[in-house]
């Protein structure tokens, strides 16, 4: 079955980078395109960036753009997200997604790791 | 920039019906919007109930359905459950690779 699993969460000051993973399993990774979504604490769901099956095209949010790039390994399976500048407001749980198809959309869902920005 | 807006909350009777919308502040929502839908229970990820509107996966139950109703997107649970109590998020697309979730409606089963 389809197993996205993330990694790479934890405390960090403001100001600094962190690597974001997404581990994919039980499926043909290189077929579909992925996401990265952040959820504030008691906050909803916010989109932050698409990368085509390929990593031709990537698409961000206007709150990360600059700051934020999501990339992927297709021979590794596996998704990332490389946040740098990081603010207090980007504190949250990041969960990576899968499409249904080779380009934007949703189907399956990690169970995301934390991200806590704080001095 | 677009905002997507939806009921806060919501309440519907155990096997009553319930329809949560989903609009759009750049004016009416159609399917070249591509509306998603996703259920989010307490301390759980996200799941996708509904994508392009109308289409389900295949874990998404039978009574859950996804329509375009007055210039907005809808989604509508017949036959409420007590497990169907969550939040729920609709997701649309706008030209120029610019995507938004609404602020998402708490459903109650009561």
């Amino acid at each position: 079955q389809v197993q996205l699993v993330e990694s790479g969460g934890g405390v960090v000051q403001p100001g600094r980078s962190l690597r974001l993973s997404c581990a994919a399993s039980g499926f043909t990774f290189r077929n579909y395109g992925m996401n990265w979504v952040r959820q504030a604490p008691g906050k909803g769901l916010e989109w932050l960036a698409v990368i085509w099956f390929d990593g031709s095209d990537k698409y961000y949010a206007d709150s990360v753009k600059g700051r934020f790039t999501i990339s992927r390994d297709n021979t590794r399976n596996t998704l990332f997200l490389q946040m740098n500048s990081l603010r207090d407001e980007d504190t949250g749980i990041y969960y990576c997604a899968r499409s249904w198809i080779p380009y934007s959309g949703f189907a399956d869902w990690g169970q995301g790791t934390l991200v806590t920005v704080s001095s | 920039q677009a905002v997507v807006t939806q009921e806060p909350s919501l309440t519907v009777s155990p096997g009553g019906t319930v329809t949560v919308t989903c609009g759009s502040t750049t004016g009416p929502v159609t399917s070249t919007n591509y509306p998603y839908w996703f259920q989010q229970k307490p301390g759980q990820a996200p799941r996708t109930l509904i994508y392009d509107t109308t289409n389900t996966h295949s874990w998404t139950p039978a009574r859950f359905s996804g329509s375009l109703l007055g210039g907005k997107a809808a989604l509508t649970l017949s036959g409420a459950q007590p497990e169907d109590e969550a939040d729920y998020y609709c997701f649309l697309s706008y030209p120029g690779g610019r995507w938004v979730f609404g602020g998402g409606t708490k459903l109650t089963v009561l």
